[in-house]
């Protein structure tokens, strides 16, 4: 299995301001992944983060908005630029490990974002 | 249509009850099946995978039916400790979409 670190682990931030969360792994991987989980919600990808490329994004995020940066293989970042009470949210990131030879996500212990 | 869908529950029960919940999904090319187990305030962990076969691991069995595409997890003997919200996750090309959550309060 994968250890995953994000830090910070939760802020409090102003509209209008930008967080950059840092992720972690304790192995080397091809793909990291970004979910958000809004509260009482399930989890929603965000964008795949590949080492050397650009990050692919899901219907309804942009890279504007949610700028990744994947330098290596163990470590991305997710910036939550020009911030609304909407992005108030748990984001995650997470790595494919293999479970009996299916993969299987781990998941990073999140970082809780409030926005006032 | 969600491309996953769960029973939204919440489901509360005594203990030692059985309780199965149910997932469905849409996308017929799904490669690969899993059922996560998420605590208040924390990440989500695996706690089983899905396997066409069928798969137990102690009280817990989780099921596959691709022709009806759907999933189902059975909880038997439930324990307090079993009280968690149960993520179903379809993935397809290393890409996982999940459903909703189930909550499970177990209840002495």
């Amino acid at each position: 299995s994968a250890v995953i670190s994000q830090k910070p682990s939760r802020d409090i931030c102003q509209r209008g301001t930008s967080l950059t969360i840092q992720c972690q792994v304790d192995s080397q991987v091809t793909m990291m992944f970004w979910y958000r989980q809004q509260p009482g919600q399930s989890l929603t990808l965000i964008a795949t983060a590949n080492q050397g490329s650009e990050a692919t994004y899901e219907s309804g995020f942009v890279i504007d908005k949610f700028p990744i940066s994947r330098p290596n293989l163990t470590f991305s970042t997710l910036t939550v630029s020009n911030m609304s009470p909407e992005d108030s949210s748990i984001y995650l990131c997470s790595v494919e490990g293999l479970a009996g030879g299916y993969n299987e996500q781990f998941f990073g212990p999140g970082t809780r974002l409030t926005v006032l | 249509r969600k491309e996953v869908e769960q029973d939204p529950g919440p489901f509360n029960v005594p203990e030692g009850a059985t309780v199965a919940f149910n997932c469905t999904y849409s996308n017929s090319a799904s490669q690969s099946f899993f059922w996560y187990r998420q605590d208040c305030r924390k990440e989500p962990k695996l706690l089983m995978s899905v396997y066409s076969s069928g798969n137990e691991d102690g009280r817990f069995t989780a099921q596959l039916n691709r022709a009806s595409q759907y999933i189902s997890l059975l909880i038997r003997d439930s324990k307090l400790s079993d009280s968690a919200t149960y993520l179903c996750a379809v993935a397809n090309a290393g890409k996982s979409t999940f459903g909703d959550g189930t909550t499970l309060t177990v209840k002495p």
